[in-house]
């Protein structure tokens, strides 16, 4: 069973810091990984899309890395602000199985002025 | 372009009682699912299907039925709510395994 951990659960900095969220997963038989942003209340927004053939990608200040053969994946924020705070969640879609997605617990992030 | 729709966005059931959660989407997605989203848990796929008349289980299908009779839409039936289903409910939608899109959720209670 494909597990998927998040660290840190929670992450509280001040304005302008550069952070690395971290994602681990067990099986490396991905097909994708997923970073999605969730505001208290409301729905997941998929930030990054990262193919398992690909090692990165990037989002204006955002970017996404993939190791699939060490199972780890971390989303870097640059110059974090405070609309950046919500909670941040991976997702890894494995191929045996497309369409089903298998999330992270979340990082909880806020950023104060 | 509305993406995914979920409705109610908030329910309040008995005990027993039976309720279906509608989820819909207009961007002509194949793939469609359900999960529940519970403090400390993380979400957690229900069901999902990959098109119209294909459905299968997820990780915690018990005490829900789903049906897939057209590619737009994916309701959610609960049989006999019980206190441990109150939770979020969430629909998610794509192509493929591509980006995934959720609705707003519905946020559901269960007495």
């Amino acid at each position: 069973k494909q597990e998927v951990t998040q660290i840190p659960a929670a992450l509280s900095v001040p304005e302008g810091e550069n952070l690395v969220l971290n994602c681990s997963f067990t099986d490396s038989a991905i097909y994708n990984l997923q970073w999605f942003r969730q505001d208290p209340g409301k729905g997941l927004t998929s930030l990054l899309l990262i193919q398992s053939s690909q090692r990165e990608q990037t989002s204006g200040r955002l970017n996404a890395s993939l190791d699939k053969s060490s199972g780890r994946s971390t989303l870097y924020i640059a110059a974090s602000q405070p609309g950046d705070s919500a909670t941040y969640l991976c997702a890894v879609d494995r191929g045996s199985t497309l369409g089903r997605l298998y999330f992270g617990r979340g990082t909880q992030l806020t950023v104060w002025p | 372009n509305a993406g995914v729709t979920q409705t109610p966005k908030f329910q309040v059931l008995k005990t027993g009682q039976s309720m279906t959660l509608q989820c819909a989407q207009d961007m002509n997605h194949e793939y469609m699912s359900w999960y529940r989203q519970d403090p400390g848990m993380g979400l957690r796929l229900i069901h999902y299907s990959v098109g119209a008349g294909i459905t299968d289980q997820g990780e915690v299908p018990n005490g829900y039925n789903v049906s897939r009779s057209t590619t737009e839409d994916f309701p959610l039936r609960l049989l006999s709510a019980a206190p441990s289903q109150t939770s979020v409910y969430f629909c998610a939608s794509s192509y493929s395994a591509g980006v995934a899109f959720f609705g707003q959720g519905t946020r559901l209670t269960v007495v």
